[in-house]
């Protein structure tokens, strides 16, 4: 089986930076991802990591360890659109022929002026 | 716009009731995914095909089935519906499967069941 914990509920304020710990239990590794989700609408990718680092994308970088099961989120220069859940996922084999995306329940983060 | 296309948008039915959710996969993509997603429990898994079978299945319900047409675009059906069935159902596609699989996901179908 598979478990991904994140935390619930972040704030924070514009400008600063935020990081959104992720770790997760799994049968198996092929990747770890992570979604941005305004509220009402679909996901949409930010980033993947399947090697131990870090991979920075502009304001938003991530990283895994393996090792440790653990993935952070870090976001910089924080504006006020970046309000949002964060969905940390796995992919792991979830049957002899599939590998689907499992994904944690989200971090809403909130952020202020 | 993801380029992934749900239908309908907003579903409202009653108890015992079937229905049927509709998915446009992006051009080119051969995988679709369906989730679903629901206030307590995020988003949940449901089954994946991957150009018109059946390819990794997760917590369904025996009542959900799915398929995949000949022109990708796949449809979820959910029968003797239930109070706690009521919960946001997106479809994702990608176009191969793998480990660095990006998914791209549909606005979703809102389903209410009273």
């Amino acid at each position: 089986g598979q478990n991904i914990d994140q935390p619930t509920e972040m704030t924070a304020t514009e400008g600063a930076i935020v990081q959104i710990n992720c770790t997760y239990q799994t049968s198996g590794f092929n990747g770890l991802f992570w979604y941005q989700q305004h509220a009402g609408e679909a996901p949409t990718f930010l980033s993947y990591n399947v090697l131990d680092g870090l991979e920075e994308k502009g304001r938003f970088s991530s990283f895994l360890s393996r090792s440790k099961g653990y993935s952070y989120l870090l976001l910089k220069e924080l504006q006020m659109k970046d309000s949002a859940s964060y969905l940390c996922a796995v992919r792991d084999r979830v049957n002899q022929a599939g590998t689907a995306l499992i994904f944690g329940k989200g971090t809403t983060l909130s952020v202020s002026s | 716009d993801s380029g992934v296309t749900q239908t309908p948008k907003h579903l409202i039915t009653a108890t015992g009731q079937r229905v049927t959710l509709r998915c446009s996969p992006r051009s080119g993509d051969l995988s679709v995914y369906w989730y679903q997603q629901s206030l307590d429990q995020g988003l949940q898994f449901l089954i994946q095909y991957y150009n018109g079978e059946e390819r990794a299945k997760g917590n369904i319900l025996e009542r959900f089935s799915a398929q995949q047409f000949p022109d990708l675009h796949s449809e979820l059906n959910l029968s003797s519906l239930e109070l706690g069935d009521s919960a946001l159902y997106f479809c994702a596609s990608s176009i191969r499967t793998g480990s660095n699989e990006k998914l791209f996901f549909g606005s979703g179908t809102q389903l209410s069941v009273l």
